[in-house]
């Protein structure tokens, strides 16, 4: 089976700019988890999606959003963006079944805010 | 909410040596509990996990221990090897009820000294 795939792998943005993110998980895994990345906090949990409806939510703002579609891609979306945003940004995809927890990584998308 | 604690942050061990990790949790309703291994500019890998129906899970080389009772979690690498050297992350889930948020700990740095 192919691994969990992102894109873009990179990105640059500007201030007060949005930005969206993209997640392919594992095929068969229905839930996609986002977190992010950065020396100072370690990984910080986003948010969780599950059939498409949101199950957790970690204590980040509303500028950051997500959504999953019913193929369980799912994107992330970052909204006015700031300079402590820049991050690597990492989704992972589990079963999520009634006795599976194992999440795999994406290789991430590292995002620069200027 | 869940809080992991990580120790030591940064660990040096001599090639063929072993090398322990150590970490404790909060929510005692936790119930799995995975380490995930980073190498520089790679995705985090899961390496080992443990359910809390179990006290002791090994893998060749690698061992993980659970103590419910104090609420902490080891991970135990045995003959280390140069390859070893990488950041190393333990994690929780708590029960099902809350989706599939992973809680990591802060991280642990292991140089394996040839």
């Amino acid at each position: 089976k192919a691994g969990v795939t992102q894109t873009p792998r990179y990105l640059i943005k500007t201030r007060g700019q949005q930005v969206t993110l993209s997640c392919s998980p594992i095929s068969g895994h229905r839930s996609v988890s986002w977190y992010q990345q950065t020396p100072g906090q370690g990984l910080q949990f986003l948010f969780e999606y599950f059939s498409e409806t949101q199950r957790n939510k970690g204590n980040f703002p509303g500028r950051f959003s997500g959504r999953q579609f019913s193929n369980s891609r799912s994107e992330m979306n970052v909204s006015t963006l700031e300079l402590g945003d820049s991050a690597l940004y990492l989704c992972a995809s589990s079963l999520s079944g009634t006795d599976t927890y194992e999440q795999y990584f994406g290789p991430g998308t590292r995002l620069t805010v200027t | 909410g869940e809080n992991v604690e990580q120790h030591p942050s940064t660990l040096s061990v001599q090639e063929g040596d072993s090398a322990v990790i150590k970490c404790t949790y909060s929510d005692s309703a936790s119930n799995y509990f995975p380490w995930y291994k980073q190498e520089l500019g790679k995705r985090p890998q899961l390496i080992i996990d443990i359910r809390s129906n179990v006290g002791e899970k090994k893998d060749q080389r690698i061992a993980v221990t659970l103590n419910k009772t104090a609420k902490h979690f080891s991970l135990h690498i045995t003959e280390t090897q140069p390859e070893d050297s990488a950041v190393y992350f333990c994690a929780a889930i708590p029960s099902r009820s809350s989706g599939d948020k992973l809680t990591f700990g802060t991280g642990t740095r292991l140089a394996v000294r040839p």
